[in-house]
């Protein structure tokens, strides 16, 4: 597509129910990456995922947290069991190779 | 991950002037970086990008300097606009990684 497009845009859940986010990356890009950007602050790594190659999964804030990537393109973020903290933004990008990283809308996720 | 809480650092500047943000990164082996934009709601958008063996690189109304021996960036943005006012972050990329680490926001007031 021409964009990193990402649903849904906001999401509201009860405390202890899973939700799953959902990005679709620029075509041909290789690479996807999800942040996590809570009210008023820095973009926090979460996850990356290049080609074939084992996820880094460095940044996931706890087992609840855990994403896959279908035939390299199609990205889903799942969180388990979501707590209050877990209220914010999610944002995910692609890029081709290791240049062009491009943002998309962000998923707004609030849990009450 | 990288957070100043709702505390940003914030330059107003009057419309016309031109602007200078700054940012410290703290990888010395980085070796690409990249300035976004992000205005409220919406994903970073890409603004320019300077890989580590340049020390200037400009667009169109926005000039990023590079400082390897201080590991400090900056943008510059000319004549600036209403439509510039958002919050500014810089991203940095380790040689060995593909993942983006983020700075931690500037705040971007147009004073008309």
């Amino acid at each position: 597509g021409a964009g990193v497009s990402q649903s849904p845009s906001n999401k509201v859940t009860e405390k202890g129910k899973d939700v799953e986010l959902r990005c679709d990356p620029i075509s041909g890009h290789t690479a996807l990456y999800w942040y996590r950007q809570s009210l008023g602050q820095g973009l926090e790594f979460l996850i990356y995922f290049q080609g074939n190659s084992a996820p880094d999964k460095s940044g996931l804030p706890s087992d609840r947290f855990s994403a896959e990537r279908t035939g390299g393109s199609v990205s889903t973020l799942t969180i388990q069991r979501t707590q209050q903290e877990d209220s914010a933004v999610y944002l995910c990008a692609s890029s081709s190779f290791r240049y062009g990283y491009t943002f998309g809308s962000g998923t707004r996720l609030t849990v009450v | 991950g990288e957070s100043v809480g709702l505390h940003l650092p914030t330059l107003s500047v009057q419309e016309g002037d031109n602007s200078i943000i700054n940012c410290a990164y703290s990888n010395s082996a980085s070796d690409y970086f990249i300035w976004y934009k992000q205005e409220s709601g919406k994903g970073p958008q890409f603004i320019i990008d300077i890989r580590s063996n340049m020390d200037k690189r400009q667009g169109q109304r926005v000039t990023v300097l590079l400082n390897k021996t201080v590991k400090h960036l900056s943008l510059q943005i000319a004549a600036t606009q209403p439509g510039d006012s958002a919050v500014y972050f810089c991203a940095e990329r380790g040689d060995s990684s593909y993942k983006l680490i983020f700075g931690s926001g500037t705040r971007l007031l147009v004073r008309p």
